[in-house]
């Protein structure tokens, strides 16, 4: 079965503190893994989108990794800011068929 | 977000009414979605259509009607929901249809079925 588990389900760290949110998947054959950031109260926001070649990608302070042989990818917050308080949703999208694939997000708490 | 735009944003409705959602792109991108999203579970594709055809319905309840009068405005019209239907409803669209997760969402229409 197609799964994409996100762990922590919740986190809550200091304005300015580094942290690093998980992605593991089971979605085969893989074609491209998208990390978003959803506000509260607002649709979630494309952060980055990586295939099966690329293992990094940045986007400002945000880095997200891929390890497409273990089937896990990760979200990296550098120096984080209180608007970084925000759910974060990987998405795993098959090669082929019907498969993209929702994580059901971390919930991100930066506290001043 | 601005390129995606929802109206309402919010929406109470009782379980005879009929009520629509109103969803327009301003990007010039040939795919929308629907979406809906519940506390604590995933984002559950509804429908999706490509150059305004109707390319996928993921099961969802005949009580959800989806419109598509052109590329840019995507409807969802409503009756007889039930409370299991409150949640966030989110508007998608991407350049094309293609197999990843759309590129730009709406801000979403919170809806609850009282």
């Amino acid at each position: 079965k197609n799964q994409v588990e996100q762990s922590p389900q919740s986190l809550i760290i200091l304005e300015g503190k580094n942290c690093t949110l998980q992605c593991n998947y089971t979605v085969s054959p893989f074609s491209n893994l998208r990390w978003y950031k959803q506000d509260t109260g607002r649709g979630p926001v494309s952060l980055t989108i990586m295939t099966f070649s690329e293992n990094t990608k940045s986007n400002g302070r945000y880095t997200a990794t891929l390890d497409a042989d273990t089937k896990q990818s990760s979200l990296h917050i550098t120096a984080s800011q209180l608007s970084d308080s925000a759910s974060y949703i990987c998405v795993v999208s098959g090669d082929g068929g019907d498969k993209i694939i929702f994580g059901k997000g971390t919930r991100l708490h930066i506290l001043p | 977000e601005t390129g995606v735009t929802q109206t309402p944003r919010h929406l109470v409705m009782g379980m005879t009414n009929k009520k629509s959602l109103k969803c327009e792109q301003h990007l010039g991108h040939n795919a929308m979605y629907w979406y809906k999203q519940s506390a604590k579970k995933p984002l559950e594709l509804m429908f999706v259509y490509s150059l305004e055809e109707r390319v996928e319905n993921n099961s969802v309840p005949s009580r959800f009607s989806p419109e598509c009068p052109n590329s840019s405005h995507l409807f969802l019209h409503l009756h007889t929901l039930q409370p299991e239907d409150s949640a966030l409803y989110l508007c998608a669209s991407s350049q094309v249809l293609e197999m990843t997760a759309p590129t730009d969402f709406g801000p979403g229409t919170r809806l609850t079925v009282t």
